[in-house]
Protein backbone atom coordinates (compact mmCIF):
# COMPACT_ATOMS: atom_id res chain seq x y z
CA UNK A 1 0.00 0.00 0.00
CA UNK A 2 0.98 3.25 -0.34
CA UNK A 3 2.20 5.56 2.64
CA UNK A 4 4.11 8.74 3.01
CA UNK A 5 5.20 9.91 6.93
CA UNK A 6 7.35 12.78 8.09
CA UNK A 7 8.10 13.91 11.68
CA UNK A 8 5.23 16.51 13.42
CA UNK A 9 7.09 19.11 14.43
CA UNK A 10 10.48 20.89 13.89
CA UNK A 11 11.95 24.19 15.26
CA UNK A 12 14.90 26.07 14.01
CA UNK A 13 16.29 29.14 15.12
CA UNK A 14 16.23 32.29 12.21
CA UNK A 15 19.03 31.74 9.75
CA UNK A 16 20.05 28.53 10.25
CA UNK A 17 19.00 25.87 7.70
CA UNK A 18 15.86 23.42 8.42
CA UNK A 19 15.77 20.11 7.06
CA UNK A 20 12.39 18.38 6.75
CA UNK A 21 12.31 14.43 5.76
CA UNK A 22 10.08 12.02 4.32
CA UNK A 23 9.83 8.11 3.84
CA UNK A 24 7.76 6.73 1.24
CA UNK A 25 6.56 2.89 0.55
CA UNK A 26 5.93 3.15 -2.93
CA UNK A 27 8.89 1.93 -5.07
CA UNK A 28 6.95 2.88 -8.38
CA UNK A 29 6.17 6.89 -7.41
CA UNK A 30 7.27 9.00 -10.15
CA UNK A 31 7.11 12.67 -9.12
CA UNK A 32 7.71 13.69 -5.41
CA UNK A 33 6.46 16.64 -4.20
CA UNK A 34 6.72 19.55 -1.54
CA UNK A 35 3.89 21.86 -0.49
CA UNK A 36 3.21 24.35 2.16
CA UNK A 37 0.74 25.60 3.95
CA UNK A 38 0.64 28.83 5.66
CA UNK A 39 -1.80 29.69 8.40
CA UNK A 40 -5.63 29.97 7.12
CA UNK A 41 -4.07 29.82 3.53
CA UNK A 42 -4.46 26.83 0.83
CA UNK A 43 -1.36 24.60 -0.28
CA UNK A 44 1.57 25.98 -2.09
CA UNK A 45 3.63 24.25 -4.40
CA UNK A 46 7.15 24.46 -3.86
CA UNK A 47 9.04 21.88 -5.72
CA UNK A 48 8.93 18.97 -6.97
CA UNK A 49 11.37 15.80 -8.07
CA UNK A 50 10.85 13.37 -10.53
CA UNK A 51 11.70 10.03 -9.34
CA UNK A 52 14.59 9.65 -11.49
CA UNK A 53 16.63 12.39 -9.82
CA UNK A 54 18.75 12.76 -6.62
CA UNK A 55 18.92 15.81 -6.17
CA UNK A 56 16.85 19.66 -7.10
CA UNK A 57 18.27 22.88 -6.03
CA UNK A 58 15.54 26.24 -6.04
CA UNK A 59 16.87 29.21 -4.79
CA UNK A 60 16.87 28.72 -0.84
CA UNK A 61 15.23 24.74 -1.57
CA UNK A 62 17.47 22.02 -1.91
CA UNK A 63 15.66 18.58 -2.47
CA UNK A 64 17.69 15.56 -1.71
CA UNK A 65 15.66 11.81 -2.99
CA UNK A 66 17.18 8.85 -1.72
CA UNK A 67 15.26 6.21 -3.80
CA UNK A 68 16.65 3.18 -2.35
CA UNK A 69 15.65 3.96 1.04
CA UNK A 70 12.41 5.63 -0.18
CA UNK A 71 13.86 8.66 1.39
CA UNK A 72 13.25 12.08 0.36
CA UNK A 73 14.15 15.64 2.43
CA UNK A 74 13.92 19.36 2.11
CA UNK A 75 16.67 21.86 3.01
CA UNK A 76 15.42 25.21 3.40
CA UNK A 77 18.84 27.41 3.80
CA UNK A 78 18.73 30.57 5.61
CA UNK A 79 15.40 29.74 7.30
CA UNK A 80 13.47 33.21 8.00
CA UNK A 81 10.38 33.15 9.62
CA UNK A 82 8.12 33.55 6.77
CA UNK A 83 9.08 29.81 6.46
CA UNK A 84 7.10 28.91 9.56
CA UNK A 85 4.30 26.60 8.12
CA UNK A 86 3.35 22.85 7.88
CA UNK A 87 5.35 21.32 4.95
CA UNK A 88 3.46 18.42 3.10
CA UNK A 89 5.29 15.67 1.33
CA UNK A 90 3.31 13.98 -1.43
CA UNK A 91 4.11 11.44 -4.25
CA UNK A 92 2.09 10.16 -7.34
CA UNK A 93 1.93 8.43 -10.57
CA UNK A 94 1.85 9.12 -13.91
CA UNK A 95 0.07 6.65 -15.78
CA UNK A 96 -1.86 6.32 -19.18
CA UNK A 97 -0.52 10.04 -19.52
CA UNK A 98 -1.96 11.73 -16.53
CA UNK A 99 -1.97 12.73 -13.24
CA UNK A 100 -3.41 10.70 -10.75
CA UNK A 101 -3.93 10.66 -7.17
CA UNK A 102 -1.38 12.87 -4.65
CA UNK A 103 -0.63 10.63 -1.53
CA UNK A 104 0.27 13.12 1.41
CA UNK A 105 1.95 12.60 4.16
CA UNK A 106 0.89 14.13 7.94
CA UNK A 107 2.88 17.34 7.61
CA UNK A 108 5.80 18.93 9.48
CA UNK A 109 4.99 21.83 11.41
CA UNK A 110 7.79 23.98 11.20
CA UNK A 111 8.52 26.99 13.80
CA UNK A 112 11.17 29.67 12.95
CA UNK A 113 12.62 30.84 16.52
CA UNK A 114 13.91 34.59 16.16
CA UNK B 1 -4.81 33.54 -14.54
CA UNK B 2 -6.72 32.94 -11.95
CA UNK B 3 -6.66 29.83 -9.96
CA UNK B 4 -8.16 27.36 -8.23
CA UNK B 5 -11.16 29.22 -6.54
CA UNK B 6 -13.46 27.82 -3.25
CA UNK B 7 -16.55 28.79 -1.70
CA UNK B 8 -16.97 29.42 1.05
CA UNK B 9 -13.92 29.96 2.41
CA UNK B 10 -15.49 29.14 6.13
CA UNK B 11 -18.41 27.70 6.90
CA UNK B 12 -20.30 26.83 10.67
CA UNK B 13 -22.79 24.37 10.88
CA UNK B 14 -24.92 22.01 13.12
CA UNK B 15 -25.14 18.74 13.03
CA UNK B 16 -27.70 16.59 10.79
CA UNK B 17 -27.18 20.41 8.51
CA UNK B 18 -26.60 19.86 4.57
CA UNK B 19 -23.33 22.01 3.39
CA UNK B 20 -22.39 22.36 -0.63
CA UNK B 21 -18.95 23.73 -1.02
CA UNK B 22 -17.98 24.91 -4.52
CA UNK B 23 -14.97 24.76 -6.77
CA UNK B 24 -14.13 26.30 -10.21
CA UNK B 25 -10.65 25.13 -11.33
CA UNK B 26 -8.40 26.80 -13.24
CA UNK B 27 -9.42 27.39 -16.94
CA UNK B 28 -8.89 24.63 -19.25
CA UNK B 29 -7.96 22.12 -16.41
CA UNK B 30 -9.91 19.06 -17.09
CA UNK B 31 -8.72 16.92 -13.89
CA UNK B 32 -10.65 18.38 -10.73
CA UNK B 33 -9.62 16.78 -7.25
CA UNK B 34 -11.57 16.89 -4.17
CA UNK B 35 -8.99 16.17 -1.02
CA UNK B 36 -9.80 16.93 2.62
CA UNK B 37 -7.57 17.14 5.86
CA UNK B 38 -9.50 16.54 9.08
CA UNK B 39 -8.55 16.46 12.78
CA UNK B 40 -4.73 17.74 11.79
CA UNK B 41 -4.52 14.27 10.04
CA UNK B 42 -2.64 13.69 6.61
CA UNK B 43 -4.35 15.25 3.38
CA UNK B 44 -6.56 12.57 2.33
CA UNK B 45 -7.81 11.89 -1.63
CA UNK B 46 -11.74 12.16 -2.06
CA UNK B 47 -12.28 11.86 -5.54
CA UNK B 48 -11.13 12.92 -8.92
CA UNK B 49 -13.37 13.58 -11.94
CA UNK B 50 -11.96 14.33 -15.68
CA UNK B 51 -14.31 16.76 -17.35
CA UNK B 52 -17.71 15.88 -15.57
CA UNK B 53 -16.66 12.01 -15.11
CA UNK B 54 -15.82 10.64 -12.05
CA UNK B 55 -12.25 9.04 -12.93
CA UNK B 56 -12.18 7.60 -9.17
CA UNK B 57 -14.48 8.10 -5.88
CA UNK B 58 -12.19 5.49 -4.19
CA UNK B 59 -11.15 8.25 -1.21
CA UNK B 60 -15.52 9.16 -0.56
CA UNK B 61 -15.90 8.14 2.86
CA UNK B 62 -19.58 7.30 2.45
CA UNK B 63 -22.41 8.34 1.28
CA UNK B 64 -23.26 10.93 2.87
CA UNK B 65 -20.96 12.89 0.25
CA UNK B 66 -22.24 13.53 -3.13
CA UNK B 67 -19.31 15.17 -5.65
CA UNK B 68 -20.83 16.51 -8.99
CA UNK B 69 -19.21 18.42 -12.08
CA UNK B 70 -21.60 18.79 -14.66
CA UNK B 71 -21.05 19.95 -17.88
CA UNK B 72 -17.30 19.52 -16.89
CA UNK B 73 -16.58 23.24 -15.40
CA UNK B 74 -17.06 23.74 -11.28
CA UNK B 75 -17.67 21.14 -9.17
CA UNK B 76 -19.75 20.51 -6.11
CA UNK B 77 -19.57 18.50 -2.79
CA UNK B 78 -22.62 17.92 -0.48
CA UNK B 79 -22.42 16.72 2.88
CA UNK B 80 -26.00 16.01 3.78
CA UNK B 81 -26.42 15.33 6.61
CA UNK B 82 -22.89 16.85 8.45
CA UNK B 83 -21.75 15.02 10.89
CA UNK B 84 -19.40 16.22 13.42
CA UNK B 85 -16.09 14.14 12.22
CA UNK B 86 -16.74 15.71 8.93
CA UNK B 87 -15.27 19.22 10.35
CA UNK B 88 -11.97 19.69 8.58
CA UNK B 89 -10.76 21.34 5.26
CA UNK B 90 -11.75 20.40 2.07
CA UNK B 91 -9.35 20.98 -0.21
CA UNK B 92 -10.18 21.39 -4.60
CA UNK B 93 -7.34 20.51 -6.84
CA UNK B 94 -6.96 20.80 -10.69
CA UNK B 95 -4.18 19.84 -13.50
CA UNK B 96 -3.91 20.39 -16.99
CA UNK B 97 -3.71 16.21 -17.65
CA UNK B 98 -1.84 16.15 -20.34
CA UNK B 99 1.20 14.67 -20.22
CA UNK B 100 3.28 17.47 -20.49
CA UNK B 101 6.36 17.02 -17.93
CA UNK B 102 5.84 17.73 -14.18
CA UNK B 103 4.48 21.00 -14.12
CA UNK B 104 2.04 20.17 -16.77
CA UNK B 105 0.44 17.15 -14.56
CA UNK B 106 1.19 19.32 -11.49
CA UNK B 107 -1.92 19.15 -9.41
CA UNK B 108 -2.13 22.95 -7.86
CA UNK B 109 -4.75 23.20 -4.93
CA UNK B 110 -7.27 26.22 -4.26
CA UNK B 111 -7.11 27.47 -0.49
CA UNK B 112 -9.87 25.18 1.05
CA UNK B 113 -13.05 25.54 2.70
CA UNK B 114 -12.80 25.06 6.47
CA UNK B 115 -15.95 23.29 7.80
CA UNK B 116 -16.62 23.11 11.49
CA UNK B 117 -19.36 21.17 12.02
CA UNK B 118 -21.37 21.68 16.39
Amino acid sequence: GEDVEQSLFLSVREGDSSVINCTYTDSSSTYLYWYKQEPGAGLQLLTYIFSNMDMKQDQRLTVLLNKKDKHLSLRIADTQTGDSAIYFCAETHISSGSARQLTFGSGTQLTVLP
Amino acid sequence: EAGVTQFPSHSVIEKGQTVTLRCDPISGHDNLYWYRRVMGKEIKFLLHFVKESKQDESGMPNNRFLAERTGGTYSTLKVQPAELEDSGVYFCASSQGNYRGPLGNTIYFGEGSWLTVV
